[in-house]
């Protein structure tokens, strides 16, 4: 089975602060994407990879940066820490092509900001 | 406008019922569809695809009308453990990473 790892189930940071999201699949996909999920707004597409070091933004990408130095790992960086980022983040991968649309999930990661 | 709509619910319905739910979408070019099942405080999960000719898995039936511009979830024979909420996702292209998320109708059946 497709295996997609977060590093971090929950999160408590304070406003300012650095943080970081891991994500780790075990598929050999080629493209990885970073989500928030908010009650009522649905997952957005925050970034999103289709190749190593390759990154596209998505429809929220202000505040975040990405990070893809090898293609199982993806990170979500959140260079200083706001109130409104507190969400729950997904970080998904698939299969180039065809299969793009099979987003494989991690278990989220849930983070606070106080 | 959002690109993906659904009725958020909630759906009670009874063991044993037959449920189904539509999602509308408003980009007529869109090529490929999804329903996604996420269970409370659980991640998404791929439930099936929607072909353009309809498919069924066990007592799930996914169809798409592009006329009319919606896919459709039909659940049969409902199950306690079908409680969920099933997102409706849409890509414009085939193979893209263009995908709209449907915000989900929760459904919860009963005992």
């Amino acid at each position: 089975d497709v295996k997609v790892t977060q590093s971090s189930r929950y999160l408590v940071k304070r406003t300012g602060e650095k943080v970081f999201l891991e994500c780790v699949q075990d598929m050999d996909h080629e493209n990885m994407f970073w989500y928030r999920q908010d009650p009522g707004l649905g997952l957005r597409l925050i970034y999103f990879s289709y190749d190593v070091k390759m990154k596209e933004k998505g429809d929220i990408p202000e505040g975040y940066s990405v990070s893809r130095e090898k293609k199982e790992r993806f990170s979500l960086i959140l260079e200083s820490a706001s109130t409104n980022q507190t969400s729950m983040y997904l970080c998904a991968s698939s299969l180039a092509g065809g299969s793009a649309g099979e987003l494989f999930f991690g278990e989220g990661s849930r983070l606070t900001v106080l | 406008r959002k690109e993906v709509e659904q009725d958020p619910g909630p759906f009670n319905v009874p063991e044993g019922a037959t449920v189904a739910f539509n999602c509308t979408y408003s980009n007529s070019a869109s090529q490929s569809f999804f329903w996604y099942r996420q269970d409370c405080r659980k991640e998404p999960k791929l439930l099936m695809s929607v072909y353009s000719s309809g498919n069924e898995d066990g007592r799930f039936t996914a169809q798409l009308n592009r006329a009319s511009q919606y896919i459709s979830l039909l659940i049969r024979d409902s199950k306690l453990s079908d409680s969920a909420t099933y997102l409706c996702v849409v890509s414009e292209q085939t193979g893209a990473n263009n995908l709209f998320f449907g915000t989900g109708t929760r459904l919860t059946v009963i005992p």
